[in-house]
């Protein structure tokens, strides 16, 4: 069975300091990545994924995720917060062998604090 | 945006009654999903469905039922609202017209509460 666990379900960050969100998987096959982020009251939109090729991943507002098969991860880091930053992040992972569906994290709410 | 709606956007209802909630999408994928958002859950799948006529339970199906007449549209209702239900319901579709492995697209959801 898929897992996916994120630790920490809030982080705290100074507005301009790295931000890092970590993912954990738990996979016999190494699955498809993904982080999406969700603004308030808002839908979850994609922010980056992972599926074959390179395993440092550049998404939308200048994210970006390793995967490393040996550690099961997959973090998310931004060099320098914003405060726009501020949001749920939740990171999901879809089998590539078998199944229908994604499993998602609880989610990491980001706090950007000026 | 995706073309991917959900309607309607709030609702209040009383326990006991049945309540339906709709997802159409105009982009003709294959997969669609119905998830409940709740504080310290994330996302839990209810239901799916791969094509018309054909869906699957998720990991919180119990009181929740899905039709899929047609490629469009996936209705999700719930048989006899509890309070258990209040919750934020997403609706989503593959990114891919015929695979779910490579991403999905959400509506903007539809916040339930069942008093």
């Amino acid at each position: 069975a898929q897992s996916v666990t994120q630790l920490g379900s809030h982080v705290s960050v100074s507005e301009g300091a790295l931000v890092l969100l970590r993912c954990n998987y738990s996979s016999s096959v190494p699955p498809y990545l993904f982080w999406y982020v969700q603004y308030p009251n808002q839908g979850l939109q994609l922010l980056l994924k992972y599926t074959t090729g390179a395993t440092l991943v550049k998404g939308i507002n200048g994210f970006e995720a390793e995967f490393k098969k040996s550690e099961t991860s997959f973090h998310l880091t931004k060099p320098s917060a914003h405060m726009s930053d501020a949001a749920e992040y939740f990171c999901a992972v879809s089998p590539t062998n078998t199944g229908n569906q994604f499993y998602f994290g609880t989610g990491t709410s980001l706090t950007v604090i000026p | 945006d995706a073309g991917i709606t959900q309607s309607p956007r709030h609702k209040v209802t009383e326990t006991g009654t049945p309540v339906t909630l709709r997802c159409h999408q105009t982009e003709n994928h294959r997969y669609m999903y119905w998830y409940r958002q709740d504080p310290g859950h994330g996302l839990r799948l209810i239901h799916y469905s791969y094509g018309v006529k054909d869906t699957d339970k998720g990991e919180v199906s119990d009181g929740y039922s899905v039709s899929r007449s047609k490629t469009e549209d996936f209705l999700l209702t719930l048989e006899s609202a509890t309070s258990s239900q209040t919750s934020v319901y997403f609706c989503a579709i593959s990114e891919s017209s015929r695979s779910p492995h490579y991403g999905y697209t959400f509506g903007s959801g539809t916040r339930l509460t069942v008093v």
